[in-house]
């Protein structure tokens, strides 16, 4: 079964410092990662994801994650963290050698300070 | 613009009280799912469709059923919706290949009274 697990429920960082957000996966396939953010009484928004190839992945709005399969690791990072950056961030998983479904992690709330 | 859309945004409905939430998109996508969110925690998957095609978690509630009567509209009821069903439900479609992500819904936020 595919599962994927953000051991973090809240990562605190200064406007201006790098942020990294946490997320370990488990899959009996290859990974296809995703990682989304929510704002309050709104849907998901797609933010990247990996299938293959490089390790590092960038997306929307100066965020990048690293794929990592020695350590089964898909970590989200941004270089310089905005106030507006504050939000629930969550990391999904589907298995290639599953169907479509699509799981989430518990998720991981962002609080970036003036 | 393409996108998902679900209606309503808000919905009450009494203890018991059948209800059916909606769904449509105009992305042409093959799949389609409906997620349980409670408060902050993860979007819990119920089922989702490919085309016609559907598939049940093992432990969705079988409070809950879904229809999909064509590619652009899928429906979720709650036959007899209790306290704990109260939630954000979300609706999600993408491509039919497993690498591609999927795009959500804005949600419809269930309250039970």
């Amino acid at each position: 079964a595919q599962s994927v697990a953000q051991p973090e429920d809240q990562v605190n960082v200064a406007e201006g410092n790098p942020l990294t957000v946490k997320c370990t996966y488990s899959v009996s396939g290859n990974p296809y990662l995703f990682w989304y953010v929510q704002y309050p009484n709104r849907g998901l928004q797609f933010l990247l994801k990996y299938i293959t190839g490089d390790n590092l992945v960038k997306g929307s709005y100066g965020f990048e994650a690293e794929f990592n399969k020695s350590q089964t690791s898909f970590h989200l990072k941004k270089p310089s963290a905005l106030v507006s950056d504050s939000a629930l961030y969550f990391c999904a998983v589907r298995d290639s050698n599953s169907g479509y479904a699509l799981n989430f992690g518990k998720g991981t709330s962002l609080l970036v300070t003036p | 613009d393409a996108m998902v859309i679900q209606n309503p945004r808000y919905q009450v409905t009494q203890f018991g009280k059948p209800v059916t939430l909606s769904c449509s998109q105009t992305l042409n996508h093959n799949v389609m799912y409906w997620y349980q969110q409670k408060s902050s925690q993860a979007p819990k998957l119920l089922f989702h469709y490919y085309d016609k095609d559907f598939n049940n978690e093992a432990d969705t509630p079988d409070n809950f059923q879904s229809r999909r009567p064509n590619t652009s509209f899928c429906f979720l009821d709650i036959r007899s919706p209790g306290l704990g069903d109260a939630a954000m439900y979300l609706c999600a479609t993408s491509r039919g290949e497993r690498n591609t992500e999927a795009f959500f819904g804005q949600g419809t936020r269930l309250t039970v009274v």
